[in-house]
């Protein structure tokens, strides 16, 4: 059973659309974190949440955590080609335990 | 900052042989590290947690005599894949996370391990 449902799997926009990507489970997460990967290269941390019901803003980007820590959403707002990778987001159960990662979302946005 | 470096990038050896990956953080220093395996197009699978100065933590299924690891220092932690077949050919992905952090993860750049 996978810990963090994560939807869609795959998504391909057009330059300029909008979209989200959920993280979803069952538990309840001390810390959730989104990362961005490219090709060929390790992930990238992009932001890290821990109170329920927090929105952070990163540029284009909004991310949220669920009122009771146990979902989350990235929201790219006029999506640009470089937008374009496998978004994955990582939560953990406790401040010292390990974390678990979603299947991922690979986006590709088309100029 | 948080960096992590990864070596070598590349690695092709013949089956049978061994292979070192050397993962480090380079301006922090990471009490937990973690080594991870990816295959196209999917998420990473965690391997092993390490912290330094005590034995690594395997997942299930992964071989502990197969993949060894050594985090000897706070800022070293090296993977030996022993007798590499090609069934281990894939992406090697370590990343290192500072206590006190909300397990923030900074990854290294990976590692292509081909086996022939």
């Amino acid at each position: 059973t996978q810990l963090l449902e994560q939807s869609p799997q795959f998504l391909s926009i057009q330059e300029g659309e909008n979209l989200t990507v959920y993280c979803n489970s069952s538990s309840v997460f001390s810390s959730l974190q989104w990362y961005r990967q490219e090709p060929g290269e390790g992930p990238v941390l992009l932001v890290t949440v821990v109170t329920g019901g927090e929105v952070k803003k990163l540029k284009r980007l909004t991310f949220q955590f669920g009122d009771a820590r146990k979902d989350s959403s990235l929201h790219i707002t006029a999506a640009q080609p470089g937008d374009t990778g496998l978004y994955l987001c990582a939560g953990a159960l406790t401040n010292a335990g390990k974390s678990t990662f979603g299947d991922g979302t690979t986006l590709t946005v088309k100029p | 900052g948080a960096v992590v470096s990864q070596h070598p990038s590349r690695v092709i050896c013949k089956s049978g042989t061994s292979v070192k990956i050397e993962c480090r953080s380079l301006d922090f220093q990471a009490t937990t590290m973690f080594w991870y395996r990816q295959f196209p197009k999917q998420s990473l699978m965690l391997m092993a947690t390490s912290n330094e100065g005590s034995k690594a933590t395997y997942e299930q299924g992964v071989e502990k005599d197969k993949f060894l690891i050594n985090h000897a220092s706070l800022t070293l932690s090296t993977l030996t894949v022993t007798s590499a077949h090609p069934e281990d050919s894939s992406f090697y992905i370590c990343s290192a996370s500072e206590r006190g952090f909300y397990n923030e993860q900074f990854f290294g750049p990976g590692t292509r391990l081909t086996v022939l």
